[in-house]
């Protein structure tokens, strides 16, 4: 039984460059939500996706965007980045027919350094 | 003030010591309420899900305060595989999933 899948696991960028990150959730997911965390921080709620439309969105600008592809994995890209996107991007799945007591389950994470 | 909010940490204590971590949520429209582990540079994951009637897997045992707002979770017979930051995870979503996370709890169980 797969779990949540991340890719890259690394990646090094400069300021103003834009990322795409990669999320393939676990079997039988449906939805995919996204966390930024910050060294000594709780994850913060960036966006969640179903059917392939973001259902919810945290204080995130608009240089954060994303995408849910029809199999269920998605995509979070970030635009013009900034020093202070160095962090540890999160993806969760979870089960949208269970709803509030469907727990996440998070990939390894993609450590994201700009600089 | 923070949506959800737990005891600063790092809590050091010895094997076999019972240690108690205690989390407040401030949305009383909160439905669904979970403690995850995270290791050091690891992702988190689950340890338990918080019922009303408080439940237990082991050494663990979680309990919830709906009037008070109030989540804790107690570990009997630390053990050093314990050593880890321990999340307060709250679900505010009435009709779906809106989970917000506190900053965490750093543990370190010591020989």
């Amino acid at each position: 039984d797969a779990g949540v899948t991340q890719s890259p696991t690394h990646l090094i960028k400069t300021r103003g460059q834009q990322v795409t990150l990669r999320c393939s959730p676990k079997s039988g997911h449906d939805t995919v939500s996204w966390y930024q965390q910050a060294l000594g921080q709780g994850p913060q709620f960036i966006f969640q996706y179903y059917e392939e439309e973001e259902r919810q969105r945290g204080n995130f600008p608009d240089r954060f965007s994303g995408h849910q592809f029809p199999n269920y994995s998605s995509e979070l890209n970030v635009n013009a980045l900034l020093l202070g996107d160095s962090a540890l991007y999160l993806c969760a799945s979870s089960l949208e027919l269970a709803r509030r007591n469907s727990p996440l389950h998070f990939g390894n994470g993609t450590r994201l350094t700009v600089t | 003030r923070k949506e959800v909010e737990q005891d600063p940490g790092p809590f050091n204590v010895p094997e076999g010591a019972t240690v108690a971590f205690n989390c407040t949520y401030s949305n009383s429209a909160s439905q669904s309420f979970f403690w995850y582990r995270q290791d050091c540079r690891k992702e988190p994951k689950l340890l338990m899900s918080v019922y009303s009637s408080g439940n237990e897997d082991g050494r663990f045992t979680a309990q919830l305060n709906r009037a008070s707002q109030y989540i804790s979770l107690l570990i009997r017979d630390s053990k050093l595989s314990d050593s880890a930051t321990y999340l307060c995870v709250v679900n505010r979503g009435s009709d779906g999933q809106n989970f917000v996370f506190g900053p965490g709890t750093r543990l370190s169980v010591l020989p």
